[in-house]
């Protein structure tokens, strides 16, 4: 069964620093992996969507890297600012099975 | 587009009520899928459709319905309301189960 653990499960820094969210997976044999964020009381905004032929993709100061044979992700935000405070999640996609979820990371972006 | 929408917002029921909590998308997606998300226990699959017709279950369906009449529209309903269906619930679409996932805003669901 393919479990995904997102650490650390929050996280404080202040602005404009570099930071990176981790998340990792049991079942390499993935199809894709996904990054949402969601805001408190809010859905979910997909960010980023890395196809297991893709090492890494990018939006904006997002960058999300993909290595299948350790089973693991990042996601990479650059100069971080208050409004990238949320909660970041990770799924994976194997097949034409559903998403598996992280239990995410919650993010704090001191001003 | 609208892209997902979810009626209501919020909802309060007493135990033992049913209810159906509305799914609909525009983007002519074949894979639609229904989520419960609960503190300290992240985002749970119910029930999930690749395409009009067909549904199946996820890792908790039990006290759950769905059917999938036309592409857009994916109901989910409660047939007898119950303290830990006390949630926020999510659907989810995509054209199919292997691409990007498009979330709605979600239902708040209490069960008192």
């Amino acid at each position: 069964k393919q479990e995904v653990t997102q650490i650390p499960a929050a996280l404080s820094v202040p602005e404009g620093e570099n930071l990176v969210l981790n998340c990792s997976f049991t079942d390499s044999a993935i199809y894709n992996l996904q990054w949402f964020r969601q805001d408190p009381g809010k859905g979910l905004t997909s960010l980023l969507l890395i196809q297991s032929s893709q090492r890494e993709q990018t939006s904006g100061r997002l960058n999300a890297s993909l290595d299948k044979s350790s089973g693991r992700s990042t996601l990479y935000i650059a100069a971080s600012q208050p409004g990238d405070s949320a909660t970041y999640l990770c799924a994976v996609i194997k097949g034409n099975t559903p998403l598996v979820f992280g239990k995410g990371t919650r993010l704090s972006v001191i001003a | 587009n609208a892209g997902v929408t979810q009626t209501p917002k919020f909802q309060v029921l007493k135990t033992g009520q049913s209810m159906t909590l509305q799914c609909a998308q525009d983007m002519n997606h074949e894979y639609m899928s229904w989520y419960r998300q609960d503190p300290g226990m992240g985002l749970r699959l119910i029930h999930y459709s690749v395409g009009a017709g067909i549904t199946d279950q996820g890792e908790v369906p039990n006290g759950y319905n769905v059917s999938r009449s036309t592409t857009e529209d994916f109901p989910l309903r409660l047939l007898s309301a119950a303290p830990s269906q006390t949630s926020v619930y999510f659907c989810a679409s995509s054209t199919y189960a292997g691409n990007e996932q498009y979330f709605g805003p979600g239902t708040r669901l209490t069960v008192t």
